[in-house]
């Protein structure tokens, strides 16, 4: 069974600092990635999505992707406690079905 | 254009209990997933329609749940005879044909005491 694999499981970081997910698949049929982000208490929203090697920025939010590796990275800059949140990586294969990994618990200090 | 809606939001039961979910997709969506979310954890695929069709169902214990989507549009999961490791959030999500984005409801938090 296809397995999303997550690190760190949490990370801490100071407002104004980097913080960087990592994202790999073990399925070679993934077609390309999801980053959602939940808030505490609410669901699953889509962030970004990636189908291509190479990097895909929309404002403070970086996403890599090596499809060689089936390795994504998700990288946001100029993090606010508004960021803290769990993130999670969704792959998805060449069919309907979506795998989300267990997820990158993110807190951003003040 | 209205959200994924899911009722009820909240549950408790007493452990051998039954519980019915109930999802709404947003209107014209083909797909409907869903998902068990422990706390702290990512969803995990219980099952998924595409219309009124079971696609994949391998990750549903049959003993105990069951969903059904009887005309392709609203779907209900069900728990028979609830257990504590029943204890999570269960999410419903929809995808339009021809799209790759998943929208989740608001969801429904179980516990099982």
């Amino acid at each position: 069974q296809q397995k999303v694999q997550q690190s760190p499981e949490s990370l801490i970081v100071p407002e104004g600092g980097m913080a960087s997910l990592n994202c790999t698949s073990s399925d070679r049929n993934v077609d390309y990635f999801w980053w959602y982000r939940q808030h505490s208490g609410k669901s699953p929203k889509m962030l970004m999505s990636i189908f291509s090697n190479g990097e895909k920025e929309e404002g403070r939010f970086t996403v890599h992707l090596n499809k060689a590796s089936l390795h994504t990275s998700l990288h946001i800059r100029d993090s606010q406690p508004s960021d803290s949140a769990l993130y999670l990586c969704a792959a998805h294969p060449n069919t309907n079905k979506v795998v989300f990994g267990t997820g990158t618990r993110l807190q951003v200090l003040p | 254009e209205a959200g994924v809606t899911q009722s009820p939001r909240y549950a408790v039961l007493q452990e051998g209990q039954a519980v019915s979910f109930w999802c709404d997709p947003i209107s014209g969506h083909d797909t409907l997933y869903w998902y068990q979310q422990p706390r702290d954890q990512g969803p995990q695929l219980l099952v998924y329609f595409r219309d009124e069709a079971v696609i994949d169902n391998s990750q549903l214990p049959s003993d105990r749940f069951s969903a059904v989507r009887p005309k392709g549009t609203n779907s209900t999961l069900k728990i028979q005879s609830a257990k504590q490791g029943d204890t999570a959030t269960y999410l419903c999500a929809s995808r339009g044909l021809g799209y790759a984005e998943q929208f989740f409801g608001p969801g429904t938090r179980l516990t099982v005491l």
